[in-house]
């Protein structure tokens, strides 16, 4: 069965800490993986990654995604309390109509 | 403004009274979802659909109905709501299957009493 861990399951750090957050998967036919940010309501989208090895980044935010050994990384450096939330790992599969959700990491910021 | 607007945000009701949640993106979207969220098990899909009149069951679609008469809407039917189905929903759209981010709605909090 298709699925994806996440770790930690929850992170507390102090403002201007770098975090890794980290997604594993084992899935059969892997098309792409997803990061989203879930505060307090809908889930936004971070990041689609499909390539091994190339870097997506957005401001303080990076993510990386390694096919061969099944696992994606969400880097956050310079965190402020507004990057408190919790971080959701899916992804889609060819010949499946859905994305597939890890249950998240949670991820607290202190000033 | 693109979004989904999901309605109502929060409701409580008894066990057996019918309720609909409703779903409506105005960013012509041909791939609309259901998901329900709880603690410890992530969004898991209730029900999708991938245009006009096709709709199909995700990983937990028992005591759920959805219909897709119109491309910009995807209500989500409680026929005999019950306890276990307390839970937060979300409703979520992408131009098309697969491969895309997914444009998830605000949520709607459901208690069943």
């Amino acid at each position: 069965e298709d699925k994806v861990v996440q770790s930690p399951l929850s992170l507390v750090v102090h403002e201007g800490d770098t975090v890794t957050l980290n997604c594993s998967y084992e899935v059969t036919n892997f098309r792409s993986l997803l990061w989203y940010k879930q505060e307090k309501k809908a889930p936004t989208f971070l990041f689609m990654l499909t390539s091994s090895g190339i870097e997506k980044k957005s401001g303080r935010l990076s993510s990386i995604l390694d096919k061969k050994e099944l696992f994606s990384i969400l880097n956050i450096t310079a965190t402020q309390t507004g990057d408190s939330a919790v971080y959701l790992c899916a992804f889609w599969a060819f010949g499946n109509e859905k994305l597939t959700f890890g249950t998240g990491t949670r991820l607290t910021i202190i000033p | 403004e693109a979004q989904v607007t999901q309605n109502p945000r929060y409701l409580i009701t008894v066990t057996g009274k019918k309720l609909t949640v409703t779903c409506s993106q105005n960013m012509n979207h041909e791939y609309m979802s259901w998901y329900r969220q709880d603690p410890g098990l992530g969004l898991r899909q209730i029900y999708y659909s991938m245009n006009v009149e096709v709709t199909d069951k995700g990983d937990v679609p028992e005591g759920y109905k959805v219909s897709r008469k119109e491309k910009r809407n995807f209500p989500l039917i409680l026929e005999s709501p019950s306890p276990n189905q307390t839970s937060l929903y979300f409703c979520a759209s992408s131009f098309r299957l697969g491969n895309q981010p997914q444009h998830f709605g605000d949520g709607t909090r459901l208690s069943i009493l």
